[in-house]
């Protein structure tokens, strides 16, 4: 079993849709829950992320972290074709620590 | 955008063939971390460096070689390409405290036919 679970997609949503992409994990010790978005022909960059349990927000995205239930959410509201990347959750045990574990990401396509 | 980079971007070479991806970072960061990823299948770590001298294995056993000799530098090596090292090859790189924040370079795609 994975780690990290991930639904692969592929989504597709109208231009404005509120999108959710969710993670689930394993590993209770995981302390550091990151989004990470990936254009087409790119590396990955850093979204977001949250330390512990909790909500975080940053403009029209919102990473949502259920510790109890091992779950991670990433919510984008009023989305744009701008948005239309692949979304990968990603997981560490702590600042220091030197590994991540990655899910396999969503891709999402936000139609016009 | 970060300041990481990677070449060739794209290389497609025969089999047996030695090639080194070349990765370098300009934010003066010690941990540097060589990723493969393969189409609906997650990162997976193959090397990684926490400074000038130190590089370790990943999870994914790999039979390329890396080394760390300058702290901008982390390059990768096959000595002998083969098709099963088809494949998405990403730089990262980040400092210490902040392994959450991985800057990534825009990868190499290596095709060995």
């Amino acid at each position: 079993q994975k780690e990290v679970e991930q639904d692969p997609g592929p989504l597709s949503v109208p231009e404005g849709a509120i999108v959710s992409l969710n993670c689930t994990y394993s590993n209770s010790a995981f302390q550091y829950f990151m989004w990470y978005r990936q254009y087409s022909r790119k590396g990955p960059e850093l979204l977001m992320y949250t330390y512990s349990s909790g909500n975080k927000e940053d403009g029209r995205f919102t990473a949502q972290v259920d510790k109890s239930s091992k779950y991670i959410s990433l919510f984008i509201r009023d989305s744009q074709p701008s948005d239309s990347a692949t979304y990968l959750c990603a997981m560490t045990l702590s600042g220091g620590y030197q590994k991540v574990t990655f899910g396999t990401g969503t891709k999402l396509q936000v139609i016009p | 955008e970060a300041d990481i980079y990677q070449t060739p971007r794209y290389l497609v070479i025969g089999t047996g063939k030695k090639i080194t991806l070349e990765c370098s970072q300009t934010m003066g960061h010690d941990k540097m971390y060589w990723y493969q990823q393969d189409p609906g299948m997650e990162l997976h770590l193959i090397h990684y460096s926490y400074g000038v001298n130190s590089t370790e294995k990943g999870d994914l056993s790999s039979e390329s070689t890396v080394s760390r000799i300058r702290t901008e530098h982390f390059p990768l090596t096959l000595e002998s390409a083969r098709p099963s090292h088809t494949s998405q090859y990403l730089c990262a790189s980040t400092t210490t405290g902040r392994t959450y924040e991985q800057y990534f370079g825009p990868g190499t795609r290596l095709t060995v036919t």
